[in-house]
């Protein structure tokens, strides 16, 4: 079992609202991902850190931040919240290892 | 695009079956993971092959991979209900970091 945390699991928010996704691992892995995914289909990486104070822009475009200030803590910020942002939130991890780790998810409607 | 595609979309079977998906892939990899996802849940690692292996068995799973056609397949041997899922595979292109991860292909075990 991965020891990796996400809070909130749902969140349900009005339009223009400031949210924090919170992502945490007790593992000590370097590495971190952010991923986007609609209910059925595939994932879509928006963010990813090698180490602290290290981010990167993913594939899918997104108007989300992230910010790594602690090994075992990866945040994403949304400043402004759009219904175009309801979907599901995945963060992983891994170590030099090959097999990422995945949290359980936030599911976030914007309505 | 997505590196990896994966078909059948969707498949339903009947418990004690084997079920077989397969995932096509664009570039050059130094491994392929295959991962399932419950329903509103994050993905959980199930079986690794690196691009010089051509076979791996992990319990009910076995996993091929063809880096010629680019191409890997999962099978699921003597199916359970508790196998349903949808099962997505992830390549690892050399000098990233990222994953990419195909479509996915739903299962349904019907008991």
């Amino acid at each position: 079992e991965a020891d990796i945390y996400q809070t909130p699991r749902y969140l349900v928010i009005g339009t223009g609202k400031k949210i924090t996704l919170e992502c945490s691992q007790t593992m000590g892995h370097d590495k971190m991902y952010w991923y986007q995914q609609d209910p059925g289909m595939e994932l879509h990486l928006i963010h990813y850190s090698y180490g602290v104070n290290s981010t990167e822009k993913g594939d899918l475009s997104s108007e989300s931040t992230v910010s790594r200030i602690r090994t075992e803590h990866f945040p994403l910020t949304l400043e402004s919240a759009r219904p175009s942002h309801t979907s599901q939130y995945l963060c992983a991890s891994k170590s030099s290892a090959e097999t990422q780790y995945f949290g359980p998810g936030t599911r976030l409607l914007v309505l | 695009s997505q590196q990896g595609e994966e078909d059948p979309q969707a498949l339903s079977i009947q418990e004690g079956e084997n079920a077989t998906m397969n995932c096509s892939y664009k570039t050059s990899i130094n491994n392929l993971q295959w991962y399932r996802q419950n329903s509103g849940r994050g993905l959980v690692h199930l079986i690794l092959i690196r691009s010089n292996e051509r076979e791996k068995h992990s319990g009910r799973l076995r996993v091929t991979l063809d880096t010629s056609k680019k191409s890997s397949s999962l099978l699921i041997t003597a199916s359970r209900a508790a196998d349903t899922a949808s099962y997505f595979c992830a390549t690892d292109p050399p000098g990233t970091y990222k994953y990419i991860f195909g479509t996915g292909t739903r299962l349904k075990v019907l008991a």
